[in-house]
């Protein structure tokens, strides 16, 4: 089955480390994103890439990192420079590289919390 | 810039009961609309979209929405609800043009028997 999976699903850690939170999709998609979702705020934008080797900042880009250097993969690294990490952060991808009409594919999240 | 608000932050219903979940958007362009279903601790399912046609849009689940141009609204309905349908409910929107999908706050939908 195709898919998106982010792992792991939970994560914990000390305040001040930088973590990285994997996504691998196997849809063939293109373009790949990555939201931040806290309660009573919907999801916002952090990152997004339309093809390997470019990515683009999002509406929250501050204090994250990303990289895309191949299609399936779209690692998110939260570093130590954010000044609220703990949330549940969503990874998607669409098939159109444009991605306005293009419906999104969310893997399953993981909640990071940050003590 | 488009902008989505989704004025109930919960919906409390009993089961068999119609239910409609409010969406507003504002944006000056064509939009491309969207809800999408999140179970607890889930990622977000695509329920149904709106991209052109008819006004009508029938989703998964039996649920539906009508996009009104007029009033930029996209409200979805149900005309009866299970307890299965307990989950939280976002509405998105696009523009033409711009790459990104910017989603309302969400709608907790409470099935109670």
């Amino acid at each position: 089955d195709g898919g998106i999976t982010q792992s792991p699903k939970y994560l914990f850690r000390k305040e001040g480390q930088n973590v990285t939170l994997s996504c691998e999709q196997n849809l063939n998609h293109d373009a790949m994103y990555w939201y931040r979702q806290d309660p009573g705020q919907g999801l916002r934008l952090i990152y997004y890439s339309q093809i390997v080797n470019d990515f683009q900042k999002g509406d929250i880009a501050e204090g994250y990192s990303v990289s895309r250097e191949k299609k399936e993969s779209f690692p998110l690294t939260v570093t130590s420079a954010q000044k609220n990490p703990t949330a549940f952060y969503l990874c998607a991808s669409s098939f159109d590289r444009r991605g306005y009409n293009s419906p999104l594919h969310f893997g399953n999240g993981t909640r990071l919390t940050v003590t | 810039a488009q902008s989505v608000t989704q004025l109930d932050s919960q919906v409390p219903v009993f089961e068999e009961a119609p239910v409609e979940l409010r969406c507003n958007y504002s944006s000056s362009v064509s939009v491309y609309l969207f809800w999408y279903v999140q179970y607890p601790n889930q990622g977000l399912q695509l329920l149904l979209k709106y991209l052109s046609g008819s006004t009508l849009v029938k989703g998964i689940n039996g649920f539906e929405a009508e996009f009104n141009k007029s009033q930029t609204s996209f409200h979805l309905r149900k005309p009866s609800v299970h307890i299965s349908d307990t989950a939280e409910y976002f509405c998105a929107v696009s523009e033409a043009g711009f790459q990104k999908l910017v989603f309302g706050t969400g709608t907790r939908l409470l099935v109670s028997p």
